[in-house]
């Protein structure tokens, strides 16, 4: 099955600063990578995702970009301001299918 | 909108107890998912119901059992809880015609087992 890999754990930036998640998947066969936010006491929810045949995505402050050959992609966040402070999951899956497997979770803190 | 509404948002169990979480939809979605949020686990899939009717294993079934009691409803039980199933519970539900693929996810069931 899948595997994802997401680095790193916990991250602080500076309030302003830009942010970078990191994640790998395992299964070639995967096409579609969301990106979940989780905010205190709440479930995870989109904020962005990228399907296989496209390298990169924007929406606003948030980018997500995509190296299918080295089955890599990263979530960049730009002038990080407080409410950037979550809990950040990577997941890939086989659009279509049931599976989604998620990776670890970084913990974002943006120090004002 | 109420999207999807778990019940109990707490629990606390005494090891060999039976509980049953509960979760419903209300967006006419297809799939429905429970998963178990651990410290350094990410989200891990225990069981979903891609239709009415139909539920199949995910990463980490042993110790739970599911009903899939109608398209809104998705319930997840534990016959007999042990400390090991301490953890923070998500439903989730998703459209699978002509859907983007994306989760919605509820508020989370903390239960702990002593």
């Amino acid at each position: 099955g899948e595997n994802v890999e997401q680095h790193p754990s916990t991250l602080s930036v500076q309030e302003g600063d830009s942010a970078v998640i990191k994640c790998t998947y395992s299964d070639s066969a995967s096409n579609y990578f969301p990106w979940y936010k989780q905010e205190l006491g709440k479930g995870p929810q989109l904020i962005i995702d990228i399907r296989s045949n496209v390298g990169e995505k924007k929406d606003q402050r948030i980018a997500v970009t995509l190296n299918k050959t080295a089955k890599h992609f990263s979530l960049h966040i730009t002038e990080t301001q407080p409410e950037d402070s979550a809990v950040y999951f990577c997941a890939a899956i086989i659009f279509g299918n049931e599976k989604l497997t998620f990776g670890t979770g970084t913990r974002l803190t943006i120090i004002p | 909108n109420a999207g999807v509404t778990q019940t109990p948002k707490f629990q606390v169990l005494k090891t060999g107890q039976s509980m049953t979480l509960q979760c419903a939809q209300d967006m006419n979605h297809n799939s429905m998912y429970w998963y178990r949020q651990d410290p350094g686990m990410g989200l891990r899939l225990i069981y979903y119901s891609a239709s009415e009717g139909t539920t199949d294993k995910g990463e980490v079934p042993n110790g739970y059992n599911v009903s899939r009691l109608n398209k809104r409803e998705f319930s997840l039980r534990l016959e007999s809880a042990a400390p090991s199933q301490t953890s923070v519970y998500f439903c989730a539900s998703k459209s699978t015609s002509g859907g983007t693929g994306e989760l919605f996810f509820g508020e989370g069931s903390r239960l702990t087992v002593l």
